[in-house]
């Protein structure tokens, strides 16, 4: 069981939109819907802005979109705020009861 | 609105046995929910580390699970971890999150919707 791939950093100007991307395997993200994404402050927890790929948190900001493709999930964010600077995760069922999360990405807003 | 609190002690020496409860307010641990384990070792990515039913059934990392133990307690309503023979790898921030069983769409280990504030465990003599 390996770690889903994200780029380890992002960055774009605010406005403008950025994609994170996760790869997993045909055994993972490829094989379930059940995709999502994390947004982490430093020394705050975890707070999940995307499920089942597409999905968004009742009252969360449509400005964070997902989508999967084979074995890669993206997240959208447009309309790029200084406020959408963060730490970034993504995570997966990955079969026989397991779940793994990708490494992480870290955006910097301009 | 569920609270989640970790509690346990911030330091452990290695090889000993780390601990920490989950104390859960304002919410039953015995709805249909599961009820997970996350760490985050120090300027590193989230890990799952395992989850746990009301029911007492458990699902652990494979990587860990040889030295885990997740039980819950519903009389009190929380749940605990247990990490045996640990190292220095094993220092990070512990969270414990409530994961989402049973969606719209399919009842599996769904995501995490809420989480604890996390709790900074260091290993070392």
């Amino acid at each position: 069981q390996s770690a889903l791939t994200q780029p380890a950093s992002v960055s774009g100007s605010p406005g403008q939109s950025i994609t994170i991307s996760c790869t997993g395997t045909s055994s993972d993200v490829g094989n379930y819907n059940l995709v999502s994404w994390y947004q982490e402050y430093p020394g705050k927890a975890p707070r999940v802005i995307i499920y089942e790929v597409t999905k968004r948190p009742p009252g969360f900001s449509n400005r964070f979109s997902g989508s999967k493709s084979g074995n890669t999930a993206s997240l959208t964010i447009s309309g790029l705020q200084a406020e959408d600077e963060a730490d970034y995760y993504c995570c997966t069922y990955a079969g026989n009861n397991t779940l793994v999360f990708g490494g992480g990405t870290k955006l910097t807003v301009l | 609105q569920v609270h989640l609190q970790e509690s346990g002690p911030g330091l452990v020496k290695p090889s000993e046995t780390l601990s920490l409860t989950c104390i859960i307010s304002d919410f039953s641990i015995s709805s249909n929910n599961y009820w997970a384990w996350i760490r985050q070792p120090p300027g590193k990515g989230l890990e799952w580390i395992g989850t746990v039913y009301h029911s007492g059934s458990t699902y652990y990392n494979p990587s860990l699970k040889s030295r885990l133990t997740i039980s819950v307690d519903t009389s009190k309503n929380q749940f605990s971890l247990k990490v045996s023979s640990v190292t220095a790898a094993d220092t990070a921030v512990y969270f414990c999150a409530r994961q989402i069983h049973c969606s719209s769409e399919t009842c599996s280990l769904n995501w995490f919707d809420s989480w604890g504030q996390g709790t900074l465990v260091s290993v070392s003599s």
